[in-house]
């Protein structure tokens, strides 16, 4: 199975802060992957597909990058409907794969 | 846009069965691949199982294999997930998902609202 580590686990940021996020795989996934935003009690959203294509209607705040093992998801400035958990997924092979999230938290 | 609506959830004890169901309105999710994620109270997401919208293959975690059934009635637009031998550690939110084409590649596009399974240890 492809193990997914984010970093860090959590971040404390201010609005209008620049957020970056990391993803690695286990192994090479090439460009096969997918970041969610998710908030408390809601479903996620899906942001980014194929590491870097942004998901119709996301904000271009948003960006992801990387392939191969190293991922990062970008959020150029923080706003307040930002603040919430943010996790990658491997789409390569089955079993798809979940990082453990990353919580984005006001300062 | 398609909706999802999951039904089907609840309260069972251990070594029961439920089944779920995911009712999709707005469109029809024929060609598309629809998986299930689950989230277990305050953990992370968990992909549980999937069916192919290009060949109707099904895929499987390793911790329901043998004992959850994915699948399809496009008559009725709806997806389901026959859960048998139910455990304590299956016990989580259960979301319908959509995948954005007929592969598991390019992401979970349509997400339901989720429905709760709970097995009591």
């Amino acid at each position: 199975d492809i193990q997914m580590t984010q970093s860090p686990s959590s971040v404390s940021a201010s609005v209008g802060d620049r957020v970056t996020i990391t993803c690695r795989a286990s192994q090479g996934i090439s460009s096969w992957l997918a970041w969610y935003q998710q908030k408390p009690g809601k479903a996620p959203k899906l942001l980014i597909y194929l590491a870097s294509s942004l998901q119709s209607g996301v904000p271009s705040r948003f960006s992801g990058s990387g392939s191969g093992t190293d991922f990062t998801l970008t959020i150029s400035s923080l706003q307040p409907e930002d603040f919430a958990t943010y996790f990658c997924q491997q789409t390569s092979s089955f079993p798809l794969t979940f990082g453990g999230g990353t919580k984005v938290e006001i300062k | 846009e398609v909706q999802l609506l999951e039904s089907g959830g609840g309260l069972v004890q251990p070594g029961g069965s439920l089944r779920l169901s995911c009712a999709a309105s707005g469109s029809t999710f024929r060609s598309h691949a629809m998986s299930w994620v689950r989230q277990a109270s305050g953990r992370g997401l968990e992909w549980v199982s999937s069916l192919s919208g290009s060949d109707g293959s099904t895929y499987y975690a390793d911790s329901v294999k043998g004992r959850f059934t994915i699948s399809r009635d496009t008559s009725k637009n709806t997806l389901y997930l026959q859960m048998n031998s139910l455990r304590a550690e299956d016990t989580a939110v259960y979301y319908c998902v959509k995948e954005r084409t007929p592969y598991y590649y390019y992401g979970m596009d349509v997400w339901g609202q989720g429905t709760t399974v709970t097995v009591p240890s």
